[in-house]
């Protein structure tokens, strides 16, 4: 039962042009949620975040959107870099789940081409 | 750099056997977590520890054990070692046990069973 949701696994942008990857979740009880980049070889590096008590986020060319009424958010990169090219990991966390703490997306892999 | 170092970063072994995989969180990060990620897999949540103490438990196996010791350092036990058991282990730290906030990666462990 997978409670992070990321449904496309891979995503081709053209250099300059915007990228906008999606992640659905399904527990209401998450209200906070986080980015994470992994290139190959390496392990995952934060990106961006946001809480629940907001609805957009910006970090330089990186923004992150959440609709909670729908359970979904979105990273939109813009403009899209080669340097981009990476997995994007979701991930989510209830503030009060003394248990697991972070549950994470499969991935979408971004690739930007030149 | 991330900060957390995991040893060793490659291992081949083969079905039956055990191994041991080892963490050191970043300077002064309590907490750590371990995260085994298969192929075209996600992150997947496997124990996570704090000033020594179990905190939060995931999807491990029962082959599969950890600790964390006074030093903080952590390892992660596979034992009775089965061809799925091949994958990325990676292990994070942050500073407190529910912290909202970044999880620092180590570059992983890539385990292959034959």
């Amino acid at each position: 039962d997978q409670q992070v949701k990321q449904n496309s696994p891979s995503l081709s942008v053209q250099e300059g042009r915007i990228s906008i990857l999606n992640c659905d979740y399904t527990n209401s009880m998450f209200d906070y949620f986080l980015w994470y980049k992994k290139y190959p070889a390496e392990g995952p590096t934060f990106l961006i975040s946001i809480s629940s008590i907001k609805d957009k986020n910006e970090d330089g060319r990186f923004t992150v959107f959440l609709n909670k009424s729908a359970k979904h958010l979105s990273l939109h990169i813009v403009p899209s870099q080669p340097g981009d090219s990476a997995v994007y990991f979701c991930a989510a966390s209830a503030l009060y789940n003394y248990g697991q703490n972070f549950v994470f997306g499969p991935g979408t892999r971004l690739s930007v081409l030149p | 750099d991330s900060g957390v170092t995991q040893t060793p970063k490659h291992l081949i072994t083969a079905t039956g056997q055990r191994v041991t995989l080892r963490c050191s969180p970043r300077s002064g990060d309590l907490s750590v977590y371990w995260y085994q990620q298969s192929l075209d897999q996600g992150l997947q949540f496997l124990i996570q520890y704090y000033n020594g103490e179990e905190r939060a438990k995931g999807n491990i196996l029962e082959r599969f054990s950890a600790q964390q010791f006074p030093d903080l350092h952590s390892e992660l036990n596979l034992s009775s070692l089965e061809l799925g058991d091949s994958a990325l282990y990676f292990c994070a730290s942050s500073v407190e046990a529910d912290e909202l906030g970044e999880l620092f990666f180590g570059e992983g462990s890539r385990l292959t069973v034959l």
